[in-house]
This record gives C-alpha cells, sequence and structure tokens, in this order.
C-alpha cells in the first residue's frame, strides 16, 4: 500500500510564474490537506478538501487554490509567484483524524 | 489565539539518555494534539498523539503527557538511539476548525 505520494519532488520557478503541485492520498484516505514549511519553521495549513470542495482555509492569499478530484487525488496552484513563495509543500490525508504526510515537493522561486 | 510554541529549539543529548521534549499551546478549544517526527528531505511522520480527555499515553519507547492546566505537552523519548535524531513537532487539532496547527520543531541530536 502505497502512502501519501508528491509530483514534483522539486521545481524551480521564477517571480510571476504559476505552479501546480499534486498530490495521491493513501489509499482510502477521502481528506487532503495542504501545508507551507518555510526552512526551519514548522508547516503552516493552507486548505483542506473533502468531497471535492475546499472545507477550511488557512491564512493564505487568493493566489493559492487548489482541487481535489474524484478520485480523492488533490492538486495545489499557486499564481503569479513570489520569492517568499520558497518553501516545502507538504501534502497529508486522512480518513479522519490521524494525518498522514507525504514527502513534500520543494518550490524555489527566483 | 492559534499558536503552539517549543521551549527550546535544539535539544542535545547521549545515546542512551531519555530525551524530553516540550511544547506549550495556547488555544483551549483543542481536542487533540500530535507529536510528528521530521527526518531531512522528508515529510512528517506521525510518532504518538493524544485526545484532550487523556493526560497521558504511552507508545514503544516513547510517552505524551498532556497538562491542560498550563496548556503544556511534552514527548518523552526513552532510551535515545542515533535514528531519533530529526527535528520534533507538536500539533494541536482545533475542535471544529480541520486543521492542524504546528510550532516550530525542535531539532532533537543524539551524541555517540
Amino acid at each position: 500500500d502505497a502512502g501519501v505520494t508528491q509530483s514534483p519532488t522539486h521545481l524551480i520557478k521564477t517571480r510571476g510564474q504559476q505552479v501546480t503541485l499534486r498530490c495521491s492520498p493513501k489509499s482510502g484516505h477521502d481528506t487532503v490537506s495542504w501545508y507551507q514549511q518555510a526552512l526551519g519553521q514548522g508547516p503552516q495549513f493552507i486548505f483542506q478538501y473533502y468531497e471535492e470542495e475546499e472545507r477550511q482555509r488557512g491564512n493564505f492569499p487568493d493566489r493559492f487554490s487548489g482541487h481535489q478530484f474524484p478520485n480523492y487525488s488533490s492538486e495545489l496552484n499557486v499564481n503569479a509567484l513570489l520569492l517568499g513563495d520558497s518553501a516545502l509543500y507538504l501534502c497529508a490525508s486522512s480518513l479522519q483524524s490521524e494525518q498522514f504526510f507525504g514527502p513534500g515537493t520543494r518550490l524555489t522561486v527566483l | 489565539g492559534e499558536s503552539v510554541g517549543l521551549h527550546l529549539p535544539t535539544l542535545s543529548v547521549q545515546e542512551g539518555d531519555n530525551s524530553i521534549i516540550n511544547c506549550a499551546y495556547s488555544n483551549s478549544a483543542s481536542d487533540y494534539f500530535i507529536w510528528y517526527k521530521q527526518e531531512s528531505g522528508k515529510g512528517p511522520q506521525f510518532i504518538i498523539d493524544i485526545r484532550s480527555n487523556m493526560d497521558k499515553r504511552q507508545g514503544q519507547r516513547v510517552t505524551v503527557l498532556l497538562n491542560k492546566t498550563v496548556k503544556h505537552l511534552s514527548l518523552q523519548i526513552a532510551a535515545t538511539q542515533p535514528g531519533d535524531s530529526a527535528v520534533y513537532f507538536c500539533a494541536e487539532n482545533i475542535l471544529g476548525a480541520q486543521k492542524l496547527v504546528f510550532g516550530q520543531g525542535t531539532r532533537l541530536t543524539i551524541n555517540p
């Protein structure tokens, strides 16, 4: 049974560009949450998807958007990238309370 | 407010000793607390959790203690091993909020 998978593992973009990150949840999990982890910091909650809808959102601008597909996989989109968006983006899936994290996508904005 | 903080950013212990990592939280509405371990280049890995109606929970070599009176959480690791070297995060789930709030993390280093 594969755990949470994310793609790509690393990504380099320039300011103003747009990026899409992908996540496949652990088998049987229906809820996906996205977190941003800056270097040396704890993960910060971006939003959570359940039944293809955004159920909860953290303090992130509208440049951050997402989507969940019928197979429960999810995408995180970031528009108009800023240097400060450079971070590790983590996806976590859950069925009830325990969240399982993927390895993350390291995004570097130049 | 929503904040989870840690008392110490770094902790060094001798191999074989016990480690205690502390965490303070501020939201009384938190119903569930989790400790995660994060190794370099990897996502956070679940270690142990505890519900707010409990004050102690034990796992394999780990124990979590919850003191709701002073809003304090601790992780005890018995007989630390080199593989325990990592950054440890506490996180709280706020009742009804459907999200985890993480602290900044404590880096645990095991000395041979």
